[in-house]
C-alpha cells in the first residue's frame, strides 16, 4: 500500500522539551512539506522540501526545524523556542512534476503543557 | 485581497439537495487548483483538481473561471457523507517557485 505515516498519532510533551514527529512516505515523491492546523483555522506551511538535502522555510518556521536526508522521510522537530506549540501537525508529499496535488498523512496531534 | 478566501459557511443543506461553493483566488498567474475534503479531527483528502475545461466525478463538478479568478464546487443530490469542510487550493507562481496557497475551508452540514 503506497501513502504517508506520521507517528505517533497523539503526542503530549511537558512545555520546554523537544519533540520530534515522524513523516514516512513510500509514494515516490520528490517534494514533502509540514503544515500546522489550529482549530477553526487553515494550514500553514512550516518547511518543505522539493528534493533530498535542501529545504526551505515556509510561513511559519519559527521554532520548527526540519531535516530531508532521505526521500523516504521528512521529520519535523518542535523546539522549546516555538511559543504555541500545540497544534493539529499535518505532513504531506507531492512529485515535483505538476499539477502538485499534495497527499496527506493521517497527522499528529500533539499537546505541550 | 487575501490570496485564497473561501466563505466559511457553515452551509446547512437538506439531504438531496444541490449545494454549490466558490473560491476567489488573487493571482491571475495561478496555475492549478483543487477541491479538498477535510473531515472533522482528519487530514485533508483530494476530492478532485480543477482542469479549465471543468471536470465532473459522478455528484462533483469542479469549474474554473480565470476571467472572474474563482473555482466553484457542485455538490448534486447530498448524501449525509458530504459533510464535511471543502478546502480549495491554488498552486500559484511566486518569484518563478510554485507555492500552494490553502483556504480555510467552507463547513458543509447536510440535514437529515
Amino acid at each position: 500500500d503506497g501513502g504517508i505515516t506520521q507517528s505517533p498519532k497523539y503526542l503530549f510533551r511537558k512545555e520546554g522539551q523537544n519533540v520530534t514527529l515522524s513523516c514516512e512516505q513510500n509514494l515516490n515523491h520528490d517534494a514533502m512539506y509540514w503544515y500546522r492546523q489550529d482549530p477553526g483555522q487553515g494550514l500553514r506551511l512550516i518547511y518543505y522540501s522539493q528534493i533530498v538535502n535542501d529545504f526551505q522555510k515556509g510561513d511559519i518556521a519559527e521554532g520548527y526545524s526540519v531535516s530531508r536526508e532521505k526521500k523516504e522521510s521528512f521529520p519535523l522537530t518542535v523546539t522549546s523556542a516555538q511559543k504555541n506549540p500545540t497544534a493539529f501537525y499535518l505532513c504531506a508529499s507531492s512529485n515535483n512534476r505538476g499539477p502538485y496535488e499534495q497527499y496527506f498523512g493521517p497527522g499528529t496531534r500533539l499537546t505541550v503543557t | 485581497r487575501k490570496e485564497v478566501e473561501q466563505d466559511p459557511g457553515p452551509f446547512n443543506v437538506p439531504e438531496g439537495a444541490t449545494v454549490a461553493f466558490n473560491c476567489t483566488y488573487s493571482n491571475s498567474a495561478s496555475q492549478s487548483f483543487f477541491w479538498y475534503r477535510q473531515d472533522c479531527r482528519k487530514e485533508p483528502k483530494l476530492l478532485m483538481s480543477v482542469y479549465s475545461s471543468g471536470n465532473e466525478d459522478g455528484r462533483f463538478t469542479a469549474q474554473l473561471n480565470r476571467a472572474s479568478q474563482y473555482i466553484s464546487l457542485l455538490i448534486r443530490d447530498s448524501k449525509l457523507s458530504d459533510s464535511a469542510t471543502y478546502l480549495c487550493v491554488v498552486n500559484m507562481k511566486r518569484n518563478r517557485d510554485d507555492k500552494i496557497i490553502f483556504g480555510k475551508g467552507t463547513r458543509l452540514h447536510i440535514l437529515p
